[in-house]
């Protein structure tokens, strides 16, 4: 069956520099999404992605994130300037058209230190 | 109001028993539900869709309720493999499907 999947699968970081969080969605896919989860927390919608453009986000995806498709298989977050609050996992996510529903990826820890 | 809410539980319930989770949306022209689970430290996946006119997919039946804004979950014969947590999971309306929106998570522990 068909996976997302998500790399690296830890990402240890110091407050303040940048990271780059990386998915391949389901190739037939044509919605992706990123998701974060704080330990402990719900899951919180961040932002998603159809026809190379952003078609939603939250009030969390604010200008420190950025969403890219830089080829015609990756679907990448960058998080510059990274805070102690962004500790979370970080979870991919893809549909076929229409969504829903989603597939999600294993999901990438990211502490930040 | 949030806009999806679910009671955080926990449950806790002896194996074979048949346990109910509510959830309750604002936004009234949300177009499609999901139940989701979750295991610890897990990703969430895809337990069933909701429909209007509610659906059963083995010892789960979910429910759907427009008037009322909620959706519901039932699990027959709980097994142990049923300890999860429960995600209930919203398509807000006013975009192309691209908002989807989850809950904050029911937690079931089943005890033998």
């Amino acid at each position: 069956e068909p996976e997302v999947t998500q790399t690296p699968s830890h990402q240890v970081t110091q407050m303040g520099q940048e990271v780059i969080l990386r998915c391949v969605p389901i190739s037939n896919h044509l919605y992706f999404y990123w998701y974060r989860q704080i330990l402990g927390q719900k899951v919180e919608f961040l932002v998603s992605f159809y026809n190379n453009e952003i078609s939603e986000k939250s009030e969390i995806f604010d200008d420190q994130f950025s969403v890219e498709r830089p080829d015609g298989s990756n679907f990448t977050l960058k998080i510059r300037s990274t805070k102690l609050e962004d500790s979370a996992m970080y979870f991919c996510a893809s549909s076929p058209s229409p969504p829903p529903p989603l597939h999600f990826g294993n999901g990438t820890r990211l502490t930040v230190t | 109001r949030k806009e999806v809410e679910q009671d955080p539980g926990p449950f806790n319930v002896p194996e074979g028993a048949t346990v109910a989770f509510n959830c309750t949306y604002s936004n009234s022209a949300s177009q499609s539900f999901f139940w989701y689970r979750q295991d610890c430290r897990k990703e969430p996946k895809l337990l069933m869709s909701v429909y209007s006119s509610g659906n059963e997919d083995g010892r789960f039946t979910a429910q759907l309720n427009r008037a009322s804004q909620y959706i519901s979950l039932l699990i027959r014969d709980s097994k142990l493999s049923d300890s999860a947590t429960y995600l209930c999971v919203v398509n807000i309306a006013g975009s192309s499907a691209s908002k989807i929106i989850f809950g904050s998570g029911t937690r079931l522990s089943i005890r033998p």
